[in-house]
């Protein structure tokens, strides 16, 4: 059974950082594209950022594009997400979800139950 | 980028009603659109992929169709565990986009 659990949100102060995990466990990570997605509270989901399966291509949206940075460690079967220069716009769940290929850029099709990352003073 | 609209965005319906729910696409996406159900306080689940493949463990009476432009899932017989909100998401292009969401409620 496919398990994403994510962690290290929490509350932050606008210009500061944090850095996500997401720790991988049921299916062979390294073959797999991950990708994270976010939630406002109360509002849609967001694409924020994928990883390739062997980590060579990554993709962001404008949002996050040069603030944000996505990385894994295949080896300990961990994704990640640096946050620097956050912003209260960046308050939000964040997930981390698979992609069913080892190329990026297709559905979702399993997520993690979502950590929350507040922005604020 | 594609932007992904859908509509209504608020469905009232009592249960055992059918559901059609709409998703259009600001240019053709082929049949690059998933469908995803979230529950409040859970993460979103796979419904839909490829426009009308039902992922693993989704019941029949949840079905997908369109291709270019404009979509549609369908929820045959409402049953209580259905009510949520849903969201389509297209993979064709870069950047991934998903849609506002409609939320199925009870009437």
């Amino acid at each position: 059974e496919v398990q994403l659990l994510e962690s290290g949100g929490g509350l932050v102060q606008p210009g500061g950082s944090l850095r996500l995990s997401c720790a991988a466990s049921g299916f062979t990570f390294s073959y797999y594209s991950m990708t994270w997605v976010r939630q406002a509270p109360g509002k849609g989901l967001e694409w924020v950022s994928t990883v390739y399966g062997n980590g060579a291509f990554t993709y962001y949206a404008a949002s996050v594009r040069g603030r944000f940075t996505v990385s894994r460690d295949n080896s300990q079967n961990t994704l990640f997400l640096q946050m620097n220069s956050l912003r209260a716009e960046d308050t939000a769940v964040y997930y981390c979800a698979k992609d069913p290929l080892t190329s990026g850029g297709h559905y979702l099709d399993s997520w993690g139950r979502g950590v929350l990352v507040t922005v604020s003073s | 980028e594609i932007v992904m609209t859908q509509s209504p965005a608020t469905l009232s319906v009592s249960p055992g009603e059918r559901v059609t729910l709409s998703c259009r696409a600001s240019q053709s996406i082929s049949s690059d659109l998933a469908w995803y159900q979230q529950k409040t306080g859970q993460a979103p689940r796979l419904l839909i992929y490829d426009a009308y493949t039902r992922a693993t463990g989704i019941p029949a009476r949840f079905s997908g169709s369109g291709s270019g432009t404009e979509f549609t899932l369908t929820i045959s017989s409402l049953q209580s565990e259905d009510f949520a909100v849903y969201y389509c998401h297209q993979y064709d292009d870069w950047p991934l986009t998903f849609g506002g969401g409609t939320k199925v409620e009870i009437k």
